[in-house]
C-alpha cells in the first residue's frame, strides 16, 4: 500500500478563492481524521469520520470549512472562501480499530 | 471531547542524557496513548504507544509510562542522540475515536 495520499502537496491561492484538499485512505482503514498544523496552535483536530460518517466536527473553525467522505477510501476538505489566516499545513490521517494513525505528507496551503 | 496538555514545549539535552516529556489528559474513557515524532517538514510518525491495560512499555531507548488514576503519561528517551532531535507529540483517544494531540515538545539534542 502506498500509504495515505494527499493532494495537492502545496497550494498558493488568493483570498476569497475556493480550496479543495484531497485525501486517499489506506485500504482497509475505517477512520479518517483531518488536522491543521500551525506554529501557534499545533496539531488541531478539525473533523473525523468513522465508516464514512462524520463523528465530530466541533474543530471545524467556521462554516467556510466543510469535509466530505463520498466513499470508504476518499475524503475532501473544502475551504470557501479562503482567508489568509487559513494558511497552514493540513494533514489527513487514517486508522483502523487499533487506534494507530497513519498520516499523509500534508498539504501546505498559503492564502495571500 | 478529550483535552491533552503536554510539557515542556521545548527541551534541550546533551547527547547521551535522558529526555522526559509529560502529558495529561482529561477524558477517563481514553484508552489509547500514542507518541508521534515529527521531523522538520515531514509527517508525524508513530514511535511508541501504550494502552490503558498496561502501566509501562519499552522499545529499545524509548519507554512510555501511564498512570490512569492521575490521567498522565510520559515519554522517556535514554542515551539521546542528535537524530532524536524533532518535535514529539503525545495523543489520547478511545480506540480510533477522537484522537487529540498535545501541543508538542521540540527536543534538541546537542552533540
Amino acid at each position: 500500500d502506498a500509504g495515505v495520499i494527499q493532494s495537492p502537496r502545496h497550494e498558493v491561492t488568493e483570498m476569497g478563492q475556493e480550496v479543495t484538499l484531497r485525501c486517499k485512505l489506506i485500504s482497509g482503514h475505517n477512520s479518517l481524521f483531518w488536522y491543521r498544523q500551525t506554529m501557534m496552535r499545533g496539531l488541531e483536530l478539525l473533523i473525523y469520520f468513522n465508516n464514512n460518517v462524520p463523528i465530530d466536527d466541533s474543530g471545524m473553525p467556521e462554516d467556510r470549512f466543510s469535509a466530505k467522505m463520498p466513499n470508504a477510501s476518499f475524503s475532501t476538505l473544502k475551504i470557501q472562501p479562503s482567508e489568509p489566516r487559513d494558511s497552514a499545513v493540513y494533514f489527513c490521517a487514517s486508522g483502523d480499530y487499533t487506534g494507530e494513525l497513519f498520516f499523509g505528507e500534508g498539504s501546505r496551503l498559503t492564502v495571500l | 471531547g478529550e483535552n491533552v496538555e503536554q510539557h515542556p514545549s521545548t527541551l534541550s539535552v546533551q547527547e547521551g542524557d535522558s529526555a522526559v516529556i509529560k502529558c495529561t489528559y482529561s477524558d477517563s474513557a481514553s484508552n489509547y496513548f500514542p507518541w508521534y515524532k515529527q521531523e522538520l517538514g515531514k509527517r508525524p510518525q508513530l514511535i511508541i504507544d501504550i494502552r490503558s491495560n498496561v502501566g509501562e512499555k519499552k522499545d529499545q531507548r524509548i519507554a512510555v509510562t501511564l498512570n490512569k488514576t492521575a490521567k498522565h503519561f510520559s515519554l522517556h528517551i535514554t542515551e539521546t542522540q542528535p537524530e532524536d532531535s524533532a518535535v514529539y507529540f503525545c495523543a489520547a483517544g478511545y480506540n480510533n475515536n477522537d484522537m487529540r494531540f498535545g501541543a508538542g515538545t521540540r527536543l534538541t539534542v546537542k552533540p
